[in-house]
C-alpha cells in the first residue's frame, strides 16, 4: 500500500543548533499535515501544506512542500528544550479519506 | 483538552478477558478513527468511520471490534487479546479530510 516514508528516525541535538526531518512518497500527494507529540502525550496538529512548493513558518519552524508534492521537511531553528518530542508527517491521496502517518522522528534536546 | 476524550486512561487485561474502550469528541465532527501505537509501528491506523459508517478497516484482526453509534460516540471493543495486543489505542476525530484531533489514549496492558 501507499507509505509515507520518514528519516531520521531519532536525532538528539544540543540546545541551540538546528534540527530537520524529511518525509517521501513515492506517488503524489495530495497534501501534507505534520503533529508533535510530546512525551506521554497525544499528537497535536502543527501544520498543513496543500500546494506544491509551499513553505510555511510558525516561529522558529519552517515546513516546505516539494513541487512534484511527494516530499516535505520539517525545519526548526536554534532547538530549544521545549521541543523535544516526536514529529510525524502525515500525507493524503486523491481519493483516500484518511491520512497515512510516517514513523516519526523523535528528537531529544540536550540543555 | 482537546475536545476528545478518552476512558479509561489504563487498562490492564487477561487474554480470555472482554472490555471496552470509549471515545468522545465534542467538536461536531463527522468523522472518527482508532489508531494503535505501539515501539513497532508509531501511528498504525485501524478503522476509520465518517457519518457513523465504517470506511475503513486496515486488516485488524477480529479481535477488535468497532462501534459507532453516533457521529460522537466510538468504542473498540476488545476479546481474547494477546500479549502483542499491548499498546496506546488513540482515538481520533477530525471533520472529512481535516485536521485530526487526538484524544489522551489508553494504555492497554495485555497479560
Amino acid at each position: 500500500g501507499q507509505q509515507v516514508m520518514q528519516i531520521p528516525q531519532y536525532q538528539h541535538v544540543q540546545e541551540g543548533e538546528d534540527f530537520t526531518t524529511y518525509c517521501n512518497s513515492s506517488t503524489t500527494l495530495s497534501n501534507i499535515q505534520w503533529y508533535k507529540q510530546r512525551p506521554g502525550g497525544h499528537p497535536v496538529f502543527l501544520i498543513q501544506l496543500v500546494k506544491s512548493g509551499e513553505v510555511k513558518k510558525q516561529k522558529r519552524l519552517t515546513f516546505q512542500f516539494g513541487e512534484a508534492k511527494k516530499n516535505s521537511s520539517l525545519h526548526i531553528t536554534a532547538t530549544q528544550t521545549t521541543d523535544v518530542g516526536t514529529y510525524f508527517c502525515a500525507g493524503r491521496w486523491t481519493g483516500r479519506r484518511a491520512l497515512t502517518f510516517g514513523s516519526g522522528t523523535r528528537l531529544q534536546v540536550q540543555p | 483538552e482537546t475536545g476528545v476524550t478518552q476512558t479509561p486512561r489504563h487498562l490492564v487485561m487477561g487474554m480470555t478477558n472482554k472490555k471496552s474502550l470509549k471515545c468522545e469528541q465534542h467538536l461536531g465532527h463527522n468523522a472518527m478513527y482508532w489508531y494503535k501505537q505501539s515501539a513497532k509501528k508509531p501511528l498504525e491506523l485501524m478503522f476509520v468511520y465518517n457519518f457513523k459508517e465504517q470506511t475503513e478497516n486496515n486488516s485488524v484482526p477480529s479481535r477488535f471490534s468497532p462501534e459507532c453509534p453516533n457521529s460522537s460516540h466510538l468504542f473498540l471493543h476488545l476479546h481474547t487479546l494477546q500479549p502483542e495486543d499491548s499498546a496506546l489505542y488513540l482515538c481520533a476525530s477530525s471533520q472529512i479530510k481535516n485536521i485530526q484531533y487526538f484524544g489522551a489514549g489508553t494504555r492497554l496492558s495485555v497479560l
